[in-house]
């Protein structure tokens, strides 16, 4: 167990809808990642927030936004859903100064009808 | 930013051998050197790291060695076994409070028994 929780683990939804992922990062730590996964691929980085603000950006679609609250929890939302969207979505919170590990969560798979 | 590069995609040996992974860095402030294992629909973990004030670190079976003039660092698997079949991924960051870590495109390594 990581410390990394992620809601939904499995999500079922048809096109053009909206869905919500939500991350709730380990006790502390202040960095919390969003990662797509297609099938077979690598980690495509999407977002990163640092206590509640965001510090990086990578090949985001506009029709995805992301943020961080006060309690550190992170939510993604994921807009007008195509097929394609269809991926496992990983959260990832990254530990203090001493170390850059990240942690993962178990993943959302999101799957696009 | 940071941009890591890894070879091979793809890797297979046989059961025993040994298995080779590169990676090569671009950004010279780079200082941490993680390698994480993703197994089938799981997510990924921490298996070994390296800093830049060490060449070499080994764990049982599993070595990283490091490269900072040539900006190379690499993940040494000796003995493999078929629980080693898995996606290998490096990374790098500047290891700082909420630097973002950033991933190779990962080799997906097949030990055949």
């Amino acid at each position: 167990d990581s410390g990394v929780t992620q809601t939904p683990k499995h999500l079922i939804t048809a096109t053009g809808q909206r869905v919500t992922l939500r991350c709730s990062p380990r006790s502390g730590d202040l960095s919390v990642y969003w990662y797509q996964q297609s099938l077979d691929q690598g980690l495509q980085f999407l977002i990163q927030y640092y206590n509640g603000e965001e510090r990086a950006k990578g090949n985001i679609l506009e029709r995805f936004s992301a943020q961080q609250f006060p309690d550190l929890h992170s939510e993604l939302n994921l807009s007008s859903l195509e097929l394609g969207d269809s991926a496992l979505y990983f959260c990832a919170s990254q530990g203090g100064p001493d170390t850059g590990e990240l942690f993962f969560g178990e993943g959302s798979r999101l799957t696009v009808l | 930013g940071e941009n890591v590069e890894q070879h091979p995609s793809t890797l297979s040996v046989q059961e025993g051998d040994s298995a080779v992974i590169k990676c090569t860095y671009s950004d010279s402030a780079s200082n941490y050197f993680p390698w994480y294992k993703q197994e089938l629909g799981k997510r990924p973990q921490l298996i070994i790291d390296i800093r830049s004030n060490v060449g070499e670190k080994k764990d049982q079976r599993i070595a990283v060695t490091l490269n900072k003039t040539a900006k190379h660092f690499s993940l040494h698997i000796t003995e493999t076994q078929p629980e080693d079949s898995a996606v290998y991924f490096c990374a790098a960051t500047y290891n700082n409070a909420g630097n973002m870590l950033t991933f190779g495109g990962g080799t997906r390594l097949m030990v055949k028994p």
